[in-house]
């Protein structure tokens, strides 16, 4: 079975800094997909970026990338001049590529980021 | 596209009685979830369905709870009889069958019993 941790309960930043979200995650797999996810007070939940595990290339949605070490099996997300809208919880998940379970996300426990003016 | 459509968005009821929550997923999603979102166990998957088929239903937490999908555009989840610890957001979420698309959820409906 997969787990997926995420270490920091709350992170605050200031608007227009930047700010990293931690997330490890613990599988046997070798082929797989990560997703960072944003659920905003609406409790919408919304991708905000995704990453193949057999790409090397980190990747990059606008203003978010992550830094994936697939060795360290860590998968953090980083936030470039942070905006209010960015205020939400974020949670890192996990989905296998091929087998059974295949389509299942498992996520972590989410970390609350708040971002001030 | 108007995405994953869950219905009631908010559902207060008294225990002992049956809930019923409905969701259609996108059109054309091979895939359909029901997920659990509480304060203490986080997002938990309950039960989901590929084609119509339920395939793993592993995380549905007792008897009392129950889901269908008749059909590829709606799905329920039943609790029936519902107690208080059943209080949660309880998300459908949809996929296509490609490697890597994401899920698509809905908006979620909240659950109270009292």
């Amino acid at each position: 079975a997969q787990t997926v941790t995420q270490s920091q309960p709350e992170m605050s930043v200031q608007e227009a800094e930047t700010v990293t979200l931690s997330c490890t995650y613990d599988t046997s797999e070798n082929n797989y997909y990560l997703f960072w996810y944003k659920q905003p007070p609406s409790r919408q939940m919304i991708l905000v970026i995704r990453q193949e595990a057999y790409k090397q290339q980190n990747a990059t949605e606008n203003r978010f990338s992550v830094n994936f070490q697939k060795a360290a099996k860590s998968f953090s997300l980083k936030i470039s001049d942070s905006q209010l809208g960015d205020t939400a919880m974020y949670f890192c998940a996990f989905m296998k590529r091929y087998g059974t379970s295949y389509g299942k996300l498992t996520f972590g426990q989410g970390t609350i980021l708040t971002v001030h003016p | 596209d108007a995405g994953v459509i869950q219905s009631p968005r908010h559902e207060v009821t008294e225990m002992g009685q049956e809930v019923t929550l409905r969701c259609k997923p996108i059109s054309g999603h091979d895939y359909l979830f029901w997920y659990r979102q509480t304060m203490m166990r986080g997002l938990e998957l309950l039960i989901y369905f590929n084609n119509n088929v339920p395939i793993d239903d592993s995380g549905m937490p007792e008897d009392r709870f129950s889901a269908k999908m008749p059909n590829a555009s709606f799905s329920t989840l039943k609790i029936q009889p519902s107690e208080p610890r059943d209080s949660a957001v309880y998300f459908c979420a949809s996929k296509i069958q490609a490697e890597n698309s994401p899920l698509h959820f809905g908006n979620g409906t909240r659950l109270t019993v009292t």
